[in-house]
């Protein structure tokens, strides 16, 4: 069975930058996994920031960015705001029978 | 500008089944797949299934097939997702989400499962 593993928990300080990533028990991820990250914060929906690697929606702000790094799916915050203190969630892409996988979540606190 | 509406909330009991449902506007419906996610109370976010309207063709995770059937009627751009012999672990919020970028969501539906 296949898993996708992130950092249970992250602390940073406002207005400094931090790197969440994602790993799969499969491999290196490569942009072949079209990796999504989502924003979410208590009582809300999963707010989608990132597709197909490093593509943003137009309300991700641009302090969000994500990349590949050492093998791995990368969300980097950069600046951070208060606001951003939320559980992230990566989301890989392995096709065939069943396609998605989510991580497992990291808790970003920023403090 | 896509929008996803699902069915209100649901108390079942355990061995029941439910279904619920989601009514995509804007867009055309069969150009894109639909998957379902849930998140069981403090929780991760777990995948379950998407259907691909169009083809008619639906993948499950391993964890709910045998469960979990997901279907589409394109007459009414709405797309299903129905899980059967619920437990009390399947007490969760179901989303549907457009596949591929999860640009979009639906509000959620919260499931019960409780005797």
């Amino acid at each position: 069975q296949t898993v996708v593993t992130q950092e249970p928990s992250l602390t940073v300080s406002p207005g400094g930058t931090v790197t969440l990533t994602c790993a799969s028990s499969t491999g290196a991820v490569t942009s072949g996994y079209y990796p999504n990250w989502f924003q979410q914060k208590p009582g809300q929906a999963p707010r989608a920031l990132i597709y197909s690697t490093s593509n943003k929606h137009s309300w991700t702000p641009a302090r969000f960015s994500g990349s590949l790094l050492g093998g791995k799916a990368a969300l980097t915050l950069s600046g951070v705001q208060p606001e951003d203190e939320a559980e992230y969630y990566c989301l890989l892409y392995y096709g065939g029978a069943q396609p998605w996988v989510f991580g497992g979540g990291t808790k970003l606190t920023v403090l | 500008q896509v929008q996803l509406v699902q069915s209100g909330a649901e108390v079942k009991k355990p061995g029941s089944s439910v279904k619920v449902s989601c009514k995509a506007s804007g867009g055309t419906f069969s150009s894109y797949a639909i998957s379902w996610v849930r998140q069981a109370p403090g929780q991760g976010l777990e995948w379950m299934g998407r259907i691909i309207p169009i083809l008619g063709i639906a993948n499950y995770a391993q964890k709910f097939q045998g469960r979990v059937t997901i279907t589409a009627d394109k007459s009414t751009s709405t797309a299903y997702m129905e899980l059967s012999s619920l437990r009390s672990e399947d007490t969760a919020v179901y989303y549907c989400a457009r596949d591929g970028d999860y640009e979009y969501w639906g509000q959620g539906t919260l499931v019960t499962v409780s005797s």
